[in-house]
């Protein structure tokens, strides 16, 4: 078992859709955890990072931590064709960030 | 604008070859990694170095080595690749004292091995 876990779709979506990106962990010693943002042929840039279960939100953005039941979520709110990419969630372990597969969004104008 | 940049964005490379990938970062960075990202399965962490000449194993490093001479510069060495090796190679860099959000990654370099 992967210790972060999430479906690479991809996912398509009409422009203005409410777009919900998701993934599970397995160990409880997790606790910060980003959402990085890669376009194609570009290295992922970090959009979001929360510590503690609840709610924070960026603009369009809102990432959602649940600890109790080991899963974290992106929401973006009236999606544009620009957000158009690999969301990759990620949490920091030792010495390293341990990523999840990615999921491709595609946003249709 | 801070940067991390890889010198090669496209690579194609022979079986048995030895392949040289260069990470430059300009932000004075002590931590720097080397990851490969493949369909399906994320970035997984080759190698990383926590200071000059430092360096330490990750998840996937067999077939690769790397080498650290100077702070800003960190490279990564395939000894004789093969076509398992095929895939987008990307660099980052943070500070030693932010773990959890420090990181700037390049651009990656994508190797084709034939």
């Amino acid at each position: 078992q992967k210790e972060v876990e999430q479906d690479p779709g991809p996912l398509s979506v009409p422009e203005g859709a409410i777009v919900s990106l998701n993934c599970t962990y397995s160990n409880s010693a997790f606790q910060y955890f980003m959402w990085y943002r890669q376009y194609s042929r570009k290295g992922p840039e970090l959009l979001m990072y929360t510590y503690s279960s609840g709610n924070k939100e960026d603009g369009r953005f809102t990432a959602q931590v649940d600890k109790s039941s080991k899963y974290i979520s992106l929401f973006i709110r009236d999606s544009q064709p620009s957000d158009s990419a690999t969301y990759l969630c990620a949490t920091p372990y030792g010495n390293k960030l341990v990523f999840g597969a990615g999921t491709i969004l595609r946003v249709k104008s | 604008d801070v940067k991390v940049t890889q010198s090669s964005r496209y690579l194609v490379k022979r079986t048995g070859e030895k392949v040289f990938l260069e990470c430059v970062q300009d932000m004075d960075h002590e931590n720097m990694f080397w990851y490969r990202q493949d369909p399906g399965l994320g970035l997984r962490l080759i190698y990383f170095s926590y200071d000059v000449k430092m360096k330490e194993k990750g998840d996937i490093p067999e077939g690769y080595s790397v080498s650290r001479e100077k702070k800003e510069r960190f490279s990564l060495i395939l000894e004789s690749a093969s076509t398992n090796q095929t895939s987008m190679y990307l660099c980052a860099s943070r500070p030693r004292r932010q773990q959890a959000y420090g990181y700037t990654f390049g651009s990656g370099t994508r190797l084709t091995v034939v």
